[in-house]
């Protein structure tokens, strides 16, 4: 079973900064199954990226993800006060389980 | 535009049973695989079951194995979760997530509001 670990547990940053997160997998992954959601509090979670660099419709280009077998990054250029959430990678595809999240990272206001 | 709408969550006693609903509007319900998440409070997500656009291919988390089932019916635009013996480690919102395909997995693009499961005596 593929574990996906996110790091930093926690990243405090200030608006207008670059954030890179982390999502590194046990197991190689297909750059082609590996999908980044946001989730702010009291909300669904959103899908950003998916096949590791391909951004979600209506995405804003300042998020951009990134690797390939075991280490993935989301990085977020300049860092606007709506993006203030928790992040988490996730694995998908046909290998069983089909569906694994990381443990998430909040990027919290410096 | 793409909506899911879960009902069906509650207050319940360890033991018993609950079964969750997801409505679906804004897209052909039918060509689409579906798909539970549940996320305790204050904690990460977990995917729990997943069911193909024709009900041939169900999968369920080693966690839920035997004690929930999903289904669908696709004439009435709505995905289902039966979830049996429930316990406390069960508590949760549950969202119902629409697959990007119909009949191979991929990533969830449109995730419902949630319901919340709370199983306590």
């Amino acid at each position: 079973e593929i574990v996906l670990t996110q790091s930093p547990g926690t990243l405090s940053l200030s608006p207008g900064e670059r954030a890179t997160l982390s999502c590194r997998a046990s197991q190689s992954v297909s750059s082609s199954q590996l999908a980044w959601y946001q989730q702010k509090p009291g909300q669904a979670p959103r899908l950003l990226i998916y096949g590791a660099s391909s951004r979600a419709t209506g995405i804003p280009d300042r998020f951009s993800g990134s690797g390939s077998g075991t280490d993935f990054t989301l990085t977020i250029s300049r860092l606007e006060p709506e993006d203030f959430a928790v992040y988490y990678c996730q694995k998908y595809g046909n290998s069983r389980p089909m569906y694994t999240f990381g443990q998430g990272t909040k990027l919290e206001i410096k | 535009e793409v909506q899911l709408v879960e009902s069906g969550g509650g207050l319940v006693q360890p033991g018993r049973s609950l079964r969750l609903s997801c409505a679906g509007y804004g897209f052909t319900f039918d060509a689409y695989a579906m798909h539970w998440v549940r996320q305790a409070p204050g904690k990460g997500l977990e995917w729990v079951s997943s069911i193909s656009w024709n009900s041939g291919y169900i999968d369920y988390a080693d966690s839920v194995k035997g004690r929930f089932t999903i289904s669908r019916d696709n004439a009435k635009n709505s995905l289902y979760l039966q979830m049996n013996s429930l316990r406390a480690e069960d508590t949760a919102f549950y969202y119902c997530a629409k697959d990007f395909s119909g009949s191979s997995w991929y990533y969830f693009d449109y995730w419902g509001q949630g319901t919340l499961v709370t199983v306590s005596s």
